[in-house]
């Protein structure tokens, strides 16, 4: 049973850098993609961006390269999403999934000051 | 980019009615097109993979087709717990992208 578990709520001032985790379970983590997508107030959703932990590539959304970073370990077979310099833009509920097929519960990730 | 438009933006309607959703790409995208269901407060769930292939659990109402830059998500026979927003995704090129939603009223 696949099974995508991520880390709690943050609340996170203007500026600082947020690091949300998503722990997989059921499968073999290397050989998946694991993507990234966010939802923010009254917004559609929004690809953040992607990870092949098998081969280290990464893909990443254009709005957000240079404030995001994607990486995995696969010894523990839990991928992360970093977010820096923060913008109130930025508050959303973050989402991983495994091969767009089975989503993690989401983490809400707000930017207040 | 590719931009993908859906239409329409909102629907109201009844249970047992048939539904078409519709999702336009700005280019060929060939059959990398996926359909969501999102509910308020829960995880998106995936109906329809590569354009028309029903993703393990989906109720059978649930029918998807197309390809290019064309695609339709059917919902046959709506019924109550269908009420969502649903959207459509491209897999085909970077970055990937999503449609803007179409939220289903149940009256």
């Amino acid at each position: 049973q696949v099974q995508l578990v991520q880390s709690g709520a943050e609340v996170k001032k203007p500026g600082s850098s947020v690091k949300v985790s998503c722990k997989a379970s059921g499968g073999t983590f290397s050989t998946y993609t694991i993507s990234w997508v966010r939802l923010a107030p009254g917004q559609g959703l929004e690809w953040v961006g992607r990870i092949i932990p098998l081969l280290g590539i990464v893909n990443y959304a254009p709005k957000l390269q240079g404030r995001v970073t994607i990486t995995a370990d696969k010894s523990t077979s839990t991928a992360y999403m970093e977010l820096s310099s923060l913008k109130s833009e930025d508050t959303a509920v973050y989402y991983c999934a495994r091969d767009q097929e089975y989503w993690g519960q989401g983490t809400l990730v707000t930017v207040s000051s | 980019e590719i931009v993908l438009t859906q239409s329409p933006d909102f629907q109201s309607v009844t249970p047992k009615e048939k539904v078409t959703i519709t999702c336009r790409a700005s280019q060929s995208i060939g059959s990398s097109l996926h359909w969501y269901q999102q509910k308020p407060d829960q995880s998106p769930k995936l109906l329809i993979k590569y354009a028309s292939q029903s993703f393990s659990g989906v109720p059978s109402r649930f029918s998807g087709s197309g390809s290019g830059t064309d695609f339709t998500l059917t919902i046959n026979s709506l019924e109550a717990e269908d009420a969502a927003t649903y959207y459509c995704h491209q897999s085909s090129s970077f970055p990937y992208t999503f449609g803007q939603g179409t939220k289903l009223e149940i009256k």
